[in-house]
């Protein structure tokens, strides 16, 4: 198994222009997350998703779309990158079976706005 | 409100010596609390969770209800802990919420 991967690995943007950050994970999870890493801010939730077809905001929504059309991939939209969105995003997943709650997360990709 | 706090951005401790690397949380309900690292140059991945009491790489963390915290120990560090350390709470949702992170540098 893969586990979780994401494409592209890095990427580097000029203000305004647009991109898709893919997630695709092989675990059957229901639940897949988008977080940015960005230094002395640790981990912060853009979305998230409990199931195909659905997705929610997280704690830093704005200026990220994102779309759950197929259970195994999690798409991360950026309709016009600003240098802010600057960072290091990194997909998760969660399975839902017994207490197991741990979240399995991408590689990361580093994507730099000028 | 929720959430998670590392108060060190950075510890730095020799080999050999103890490590206790800090987290509080704020969550009135019964919480589910783990523990991420992120070695360098690879993805974050479970350390440790509270419910499972187990003790990974010699790590070891206990939730103190009564302090609200879930601080991570070792009793002597090796230079392959150097790492990023991530406390994180799960409130009852499947939305987690991760503290700022402290680097940990083991040093020589």
């Amino acid at each position: 198994n893969a586990g979780v991967t994401q494409t592209p690995k890095f990427r580097v943007l000029k203000t305004g222009q647009s991109m898709t950050l893919l997630c695709a994970q092989d675990m059957n999870h229901e639940y897949m997350y988008w977080y940015r890493q960005d230094p002395g801010m640790g981990l912060r939730l853009i979305h998230y998703s409990v199931g195909e077809g659905t997705t929610a905001k997280g704690e830093v929504p704005d200026g990220y779309n994102v779309s759950r059309l197929k259970k195994q991939n999690f798409l991360l939209g950026l309709e016009s990158a600003a240098p802010s969105q600057t960072s290091v995003y990194f997909c998760a997943s969660t399975g839902t079976s017994g207490e197991n709650y741990e979240q399995y997360f991408g590689p990361g990709t580093r994507l730099t706005v000028t | 409100a929720q959430r998670v706090t590392q108060p060190e951005k950075l510890l730095s401790v020799f080999k050999g010596a103890p490590v206790e690397l800090k987290c509080n949380y704020s969550y009135s309900g019964s919480p589910e609390l783990f523990w991420y690292v992120q070695y360098s140059r690879q993805r974050l991945q479970l350390l440790l969770r509270h419910i499972s009491r187990e003790s990974i790489k010699g790590f070891t963390a206990d939730l103190n209800k009564g302090e609200t915290s879930f601080h991570l120990k070792k009793p002597f560090a090796q230079e392959e802990d150097s790492a990023m350390y991530y406390c994180a709470l799960l409130p009852g949702t499947y939305k987690y919420i991760f503290g700022t992170g402290t680097r940990l540098k083991v040093l020589a």
